[in-house]
């Protein structure tokens, strides 16, 4: 069975504190994305990963950086955390696409609260 | 870029009635559009998707999806709504990034609501 798992379900970080979320996948898939969700703005994408060492900017990189140094884990850093990102994150993964396999696989979410 | 629309923030409907969420898309292109479902405190979770062939497309949970190319939308249904039903529910399109590596681009989701 698929399954993707995040460091923490909840996290509570000071403002300017560096921080960092961990995404592991045990499906061997060579995509992986980091989303954050908020309320009325639905899902946005802020890094993406298609192999180990390769990565490509979503739609909101901006604080972020991101780190694949192994295949089935994908790292999201808050280099400096401020209030602006408290948020839910989500982590993904899909194989390469072939066909029908386009279908990301969700981990459980990490609520993040920058104080 | 790629991108789909949910009107709606938030459907009510009662126990045992049908259950419709609306999805619009906008690609160049053929489309390869999504549903997933988001229970409270819990990640994204599959429902249903169409990439070719039959306009219905049937997925878990009894939900299917109606795929229409002149109105240009992927609408969610089921013909019964539960209580358990109540959640967030996502659509998205098959996007592809600046490499040409694909990603899914995500509506802003619905809150459905059954009223028992």
């Amino acid at each position: 069975d698929v399954k993707v798992t995040q460091s923490s379900r909840y996290l509570v970080k000071r403002t300017g504190e560096k921080v960092f979320l961990e995404c592991v996948q045990d499906m061997d898939h060579e995509n992986m994305f980091w989303y954050r969700q908020d309320p009325g703005l639905g899902l946005r994408l802020i890094y993406f990963s298609y192999d180990v060492k390769m990565k490509e900017k979503g739609d909101i990189p901006e604080g972020y950086s991101v780190s694949r140094e192994k295949k089935e884990r994908f790292s999201l850093i808050l280099e400096s955390a401020s209030t602006n990102q408290t948020s839910m994150y989500l982590c993904a993964s899909t194989p390469p696409t072939s066909g029908r396999q386009d279908t990301q696989y969700f981990g459980p979410g990490t609520r993040l609260t920058v104080l | 870029a790629q991108s789909v629309a949910q009107p709606e923030d938030q459907v009510n409907v009662a126990e045992g009635n049908p259950l419709t969420v609306k999805c619009t898309y906008s690609v160049s292109g053929n489309p390869y559009l999504f549903w997933y479902v988001q229970y409270p405190n819990r990640g994204l979770q599959f429902l249903l998707k169409y990439i070719t062939g039959d306009n219905l497309v049937k997925g878990s949970y009894g939900f299917e999806a109606e795929f229409n190319k002149s109105q240009t939308s992927f609408h969610l249904k089921k013909p019964s709504a539960l209580v358990s039903d109540s959640a967030l529910y996502f659509c998205a399109v098959r996007d592809v990034g600046v490499w040409g590596n694909n990603r899914l681009a995500f509506g802003k989701g619905n809150q459905v609501v059954v009223i028992p």
